[in-house]
């Protein structure tokens, strides 16, 4: 089962920021936070990941809380591209024990 | 960045037909690669972990005689569905990480195959 707990669904306005958040009260000391998404009929593409100190880069930034217990993924301003399916995912990493478990992630839907 | 091949990305065939769906890493090398499954507005289900030079481990419930894995390079995985039948129709998906990248390095996915068993 899915580590991760994340709202079904979620709008936003084109131009705005979008925050998705993530509950996974049950993360390893060893464990990170990576967010994929997926658009219709595409495989995942990877958006972000960290372990305990919040990340940029330029798609997006990821807020981790101090007891790591959640998280937020925030897209700073929306577009209509940025519609899809976003999974937040908890995993060791490397090998064996690195595999991803998919929840049933948020939709985004961006809209004009 | 990273980049993930899967081929072909689209087979229609016959039932009883066996298909083989090949996962390349382009400018990596993976000793573990992953197979997933996606049915209609369902999310990814790991199907098995394949790895370079042995044998790849099966999920619960994924039949390893039905999904035969091959890793037979660092950057080559197949994965063939046997004696396909409708039930089998489906979207697959591959994903494989740079082994030196670092334990936190990300999983890269392929564009998918979309599998549909007439």
């Amino acid at each position: 089962d899915a580590k991760t707990t994340q709202p079904p669904s979620m709008d936003c306005a084109e131009g705005r920021a979008a925050n998705l958040p993530c509950n996974h009260s049950t993360i390893s000391g060893n464990e990170y936070v990576y967010w994929y998404r997926q658009i219709h009929s595409q495989g995942p593409q990877y958006i972000i990941h960290g372990l305990k100190n919040n990340e940029t880069n330029e798609m997006a930034s990821l807020i981790i809380t101090e007891d790591r217990k959640s998280s937020t993924l925030i897209l700073p301003h929306a577009t209509l591209r940025d519609t899809a399916v976003y999974y937040c995912i908890v995993s060791a990493g490397s090998g064996n024990t690195g595999k991803l478990i998919f929840g049933q992630g948020t939709t985004l839907q961006v809209k004009p | 960045g990273a980049v993930v091949s899967q081929h072909p990305s689209r087979v229609i065939c016959k039932s009883g037909t066996s298909v083989k769906i090949e996962c390349r890493s382009l400018d990596f090398q993976a000793t573990t690669m992953f197979w997933y499954r996606q049915f209609p507005k369902q999310s990814l289900m790991l199907m098995a972990t394949s790895n370079e030079g042995s044998k790849a481990t099966y999920e619960q419930g994924v039949e390893k005689d039905k999904f035969l894995i091959n890793h037979a390079s660092l950057t080559l995985s197949t994965l063939t569905v046997t004696s396909a039948h409708p039930e089998d129709s489906s979207f697959y998906i591959c994903s494989a990480r740079d082994q030196g990248g670092g334990r936190s390095q990300p999983q890269h996915f392929g564009d998918g195959t979309r599998l549909s068993i007439l």
